[in-house]
């Protein structure tokens, strides 16, 4: 079974510019998750939905990060314009609406640095 | 969600059995506690998850105290490719996916 794709893999930009990650979630999985993890802490969570609706985005920085998921299964998510302190792996995840172990499985990461 | 303490680092050696502690004193009835673990420059990955009673699958087993205010993960003759930071996350489990709250981890070195 094929996991979540992530692309770029690495990503390096100047401040004030634009940048745009994309994440493929496994099969079938209608709850795709954005996460944010500074170097030396734990993932933080920016966005998750459900389908292509949002269910949660209370943490996402809406002046310069959007994210969408349109027909419900590609997402991207964009920074415009970049900060400094934007310089992170950006993790993408996904999982089922519902199952035993409520699992989610995630990507290898975009790791963005902002120069 | 409640929050979670673990030491921030452990060492183990090789093909010995490596226990991570996690304190959650403040869990609700509802709240599962599950650990995941990253490895180097890769994403999160699930390793077990629990209620009230200890669980085990291939990976690892977890402990939970009867008060279920701690628990225990024990990852059996740890391997060096172990080596990776270990999160243990409390969050209530509904029938709709849930969010995972990460703290900052215990990196656990498995030493040759």
């Amino acid at each position: 079974e094929a996991g979540v794709a992530q692309s770029p893999r690495y990503k390096i930009i100047e401040k004030r510019q634009s940048v745009a990650f994309w994440c493929n979630p496994i099969s079938g999985h209608a709850t795709l998750y954005w996460y944010q993890q500074i170097l030396g802490q734990g993932p933080k969570l920016l966005i998750q939905f459900q389908n292509n609706g949002v269910v949660d985005d209370s943490q996402l920085p809406k002046d310069r990060f959007s994210a969408e998921r349109l027909k419900g299964v590609d997402s991207t998510l964009k920074i415009q314009p970049a900060k400094l302190e934007d310089s992170a792996v950006y993790l993408c995840a996904s999982s089922l609406i519902s199952g035993r172990r409520n699992e989610q499985f995630f990507g290898p990461g975009t790791r963005l640095t902002v120069l | 969600d409640a929050k979670t303490t673990q030491p921030p680092s452990m060492d183990c050696a090789e093909g010995r059995a490596a226990n991570l502690p996690c304190n959650h004193s403040t869990i609700s009835g509802n709240e599962y506690v599950y650990w995941y673990r990253q490895i180097h420059s890769q994403g999160p990955q699930y390793i077990i998850h629990g209620l009230k009673n200890n669980e085990t699958n291939e990976m690892a087993s977890l402990i939970i105290t009867e008060d279920r205010k701690s628990s225990t993960l024990i990852l059996p003759h740890a391997p060096l490719r172990d080596t990776a930071v270990y999160y243990c996350i409390v969050t209530p489990r509904s029938g709709s996916a849930r969010q995972l709250t990460f703290g900052s981890g215990t990196q656990l070195t498995v030493l040759p």
